[in-house]
């Protein structure tokens, strides 16, 4: 049982570039979420799902985009990468709504230059 | 949106003492939950301990326990008898029982001394 899985776990973009970070859960989970965590700051939520085919959005979702087709995977994708994306990424899940408790994997440092 | 403050952007504890991390949080809503998360250098989020805002009784995780104020918002974290792996930054969290975001404080960072 691996949990919840990220990749790449570090990425340099120039500015234009799009990427997609890769996140998948073996723990059969509904709800999988992406974070961004600035230096000095908490977790934004970016976007999250509740399960395969339905996404929502959460705080900042400006400059990304995301996909649910299976219940194990939920990429983020960047589109037209800017310096102001450069950040620690984080992807999680949980089981339920109210499974309160979030799995995280281990983030993706990503640097737009 | 609810808003999660921590106040103290470092904290320091010697070894084997007792430290208090700080957390207050804005919310209209009677029902959420409150959590502290440790984040230690490998990045990797970890859940330390949870809080049921319908719940008096305050939540303890062997070491960890909090002081949960339901009606000055406050949701503090004591960490007991700390340890050199307790060293890492803490962010406070918030989640509505209705809701599906999650809103997390700044964090505080946390230093044990030998």
């Amino acid at each position: 049982n691996a949990g919840v899985t990220q990749t790449p776990k570090f990425r340099i973009l120039k500015i234009g570039q799009s990427m997609t970070l890769q996140c998948a859960q073996d723990m059969n989970h509904n709800y999988m979420y992406w974070y961004r965590q600035d230096p000095g700051m908490g977790l934004k939520l970016i976007y999250y799902s509740v399960g395969a085919g339905i996404t929502d959005k959460g705080e900042v979702p400006n400059g990304y985009n995301v996909s649910r087709s299976t219940t194990e995977d939920f990429p983020l994708r960047l589109e037209l990468a800017a310096p102001s994306q450069t950040s620690v990424y984080f992807c999680a899940s949980s089981l339920t709504r109210d499974m309160e408790t979030q799995y995280f994997g281990p983030g993706t440092r990503l640097l737009v230059l | 949106a609810q808003t999660v403050t921590q106040s103290q952007p470092e904290m320091s504890v010697q070894e084997a003492e007792t430290v208090t991390l700080s957390c207050t949080y804005d919310t209209s809503e009677s029902d959420y939950y409150l959590f502290w998360y440790k984040q230690p250098p490998s990045r990797q989020m970890i859940l330390v301990i949870r809080q049921e805002a319908y719940k008096q009784q305050n939540a303890t995780e062997n070491r960890f326990s909090v002081n949960f104020q339901k009606a000055a918002k406050s949701f503090s974290l004591k960490i007991s008898d700390s340890q050199l792996g307790d060293a890492a930054m803490y962010f406070c969290a918030y989640r509505s029982a209705r809701g599906n975001q999650f809103y997390f404080g700044t964090g505080t960072s946390l230093t044990v001394i030998p």
